[in-house]
């Protein structure tokens, strides 16, 4: 089966300043999509960034950044500049078919931003 | 509307009862999803449906009974619901391959 895994049920930071989220994954795959999502306390989940693993280049979006590492099958989420905004709770998510319907989750990380 | 709607937002049944969720997106997409998003446990995909074909059921238990009628609207029929059933039920959309895009999901609270 496939996996992801979240190992940090909670993180915090300070406003302005960067935060890491790890993720790691299992898969047999070469070419796949990798998703971060953000659902913030109104329960709406909304995508944040994606990777398209055959890229080389990390992907980029304003203040969030990923660090794709395809041999070690890890797929961190970097936040720079932290506003209270982005306080939510932080799913990464692979797809385990080729149509990207099958959405594996992790069990996310809870991000609090402290002023 | 955009996006992704569901209604009701929230939705207390007995465990006798009948209800219905519903969702409507208004994307475009041609496919729809249901998950299940319990306390503490990964979100769960339930269904897929593709061109309004059912291309996954998760080994979903019969009480739950998923319906799409076009494109644009998914409903979730449930009955004879259990306690551990409570949760927030999340509708998705996407134009496949391309990321899904989620509703604000359904509160179920089954007594």
């Amino acid at each position: 089966a496939q996996t992801v895994t979240q190992s940090q049920p909670e993180m915090s930071v300070q406003e302005a300043e960067t935060v890491t989220l790890s993720c790691t994954y299992d898969t047999s795959e070469s070419d796949y999509y990798l998703f971060w999502y953000k659902q913030p306390p109104s329960r709406q989940m909304i995508l944040v960034i994606r990777q398209e693993a055959y890229k080389q280049q990390n992907a980029t979006e304003n203040r969030f950044s990923v660090n794709f590492q395809k041999a070690a099958k890890s797929f961190s989420l970097k936040i720079s500049d932290s506003q209270l905004g982005d306080a939510a709770m932080y799913f990464c998510a692979y797809p385990s078919n080729f149509g990207n319907e099958k959405l594996t989750f992790g069990t996310g990380t809870r991000l609090t931003i402290i002023p | 509307e955009t996006g992704v709607t569901q209604t009701p937002r929230h939705l207390v049944m007995g465990m006798t009862n009948k209800k219905s969720l519903k969702c409507e997106q208004h994307l475009g997409h041609n496919a729809m999803y249901w998950y299940k998003q319990s306390a503490k446990k990964p979100l769960e995909l339930m269904f897929v449906y593709n061109f309004k074909e059912q291309t996954e059921n998760n080994s979903v238990p019969s009480r739950f009974s998923p319906e799409c009628p076009n494109s644009s609207h998914l409903f979730l029929h449930l009955h004879t619901l259990q306690p551990e059933d409570s949760a927030l039920y999340l509708c998705a959309s996407s134009q496949v391959p391309d990321e899904q895009y989620f509703g604000p999901g359904t509160r179920l609270t089954v007594t």
